[in-house]
């Protein structure tokens, strides 16, 4: 069965601190695509990257980076030297052959608080 | 420009009643999703159409039917609302599948009283 873990439920940081959310995924598939997907307050999702299974580089964009291991079945998010804009909850999602590629599973979500 | 857009943005009901929620998407898309987010920020899919057709059907009560009138719309109809119905709806759409980027609208809120 097709499941994302994000175990943690909550994270607190101090501004211009580093952090790390975690997301574990499972699926029996050799073609799947991961996203992370931000939350803010204000209630919209924005979509933040895409990886498929076949691309296992590593991505930078800005403060936030993304490291993708199959081996360990993990794609998990780094903001660096956070912001409280950064403050808001984060979704990992996966998207797999099996369902047809309609259908997205979302993880539970981590909660970032980021204090000034 | 908003490219996912749903209305009402709150929707607040007694139980029993009727309603609708309405989505359109100006990307030129041809897949719509409807999520719902519970109280505790729990995101699932309900629905997922392609070119207006239903692909997925996530095991949602029959009071719940979905209409894709076109590819740019898909609005979502509730019968006999229950208090287990409130929650957060998302509309969201996407260039072929769920393998894109799904673009989500600002959300409904849902409270049945």
């Amino acid at each position: 069965a097709q499941k994302v873990t994000q175990a943690q439920t909550e994270i607190s940081v101090v501004e211009k601190e580093d952090v790390t959310l975690d997301c574990v995924y499972e699926t029996r598939d050799t073609t799947y695509y991961l996203f992370w997907y931000k939350q803010p307050p204000s209630g919209e999702l924005v979509f933040l990257i895409r990886r498929n299974s076949f691309d296992e580089q590593n991505e930078i964009s800005g403060r936030y980076s993304w490291n993708f291991q199959k081996s360990t079945s993990s794609f998990n998010f780094t903001i660096t030297a956070s912001q409280v804009v950064d403050s808001a909850v984060y979704f990992c999602a996966l998207s797999d052959y099996r369902t047809g590629g309609f259908k997205t599973i979302f993880g539970a979500g981590t909660r970032l608080f980021v204090k000034a | 420009d908003t490219a996912v857009s749903q209305t009402p943005k709150y929707l607040v009901t007694q139980m029993g009643n009727d309603k609708s929620i309405k989505c359109e998407q100006n990307l030129g898309h041809d897949t719509m999703y409807w999520y719902k987010q519970d109280s505790k920020k729990f995101l699932k899919i309900m629905f997922s159409y392609n070119n207006k057709e239903l692909i997925i059907n996530e095991t949602v009560p029959n009071r719940f039917s979905p209409k894709s009138p076109d590819k740019a719309h898909l609005n979502l109809h509730i019968n006999s609302l229950e208090l287990g119905d409130s929650a957060v709806y998302f509309c969201a759409s996407s260039q072929a599948s769920s393998y894109n980027e799904q673009f989500f609208g600002p959300g409904t809120r849902l409270t049945v009283l």
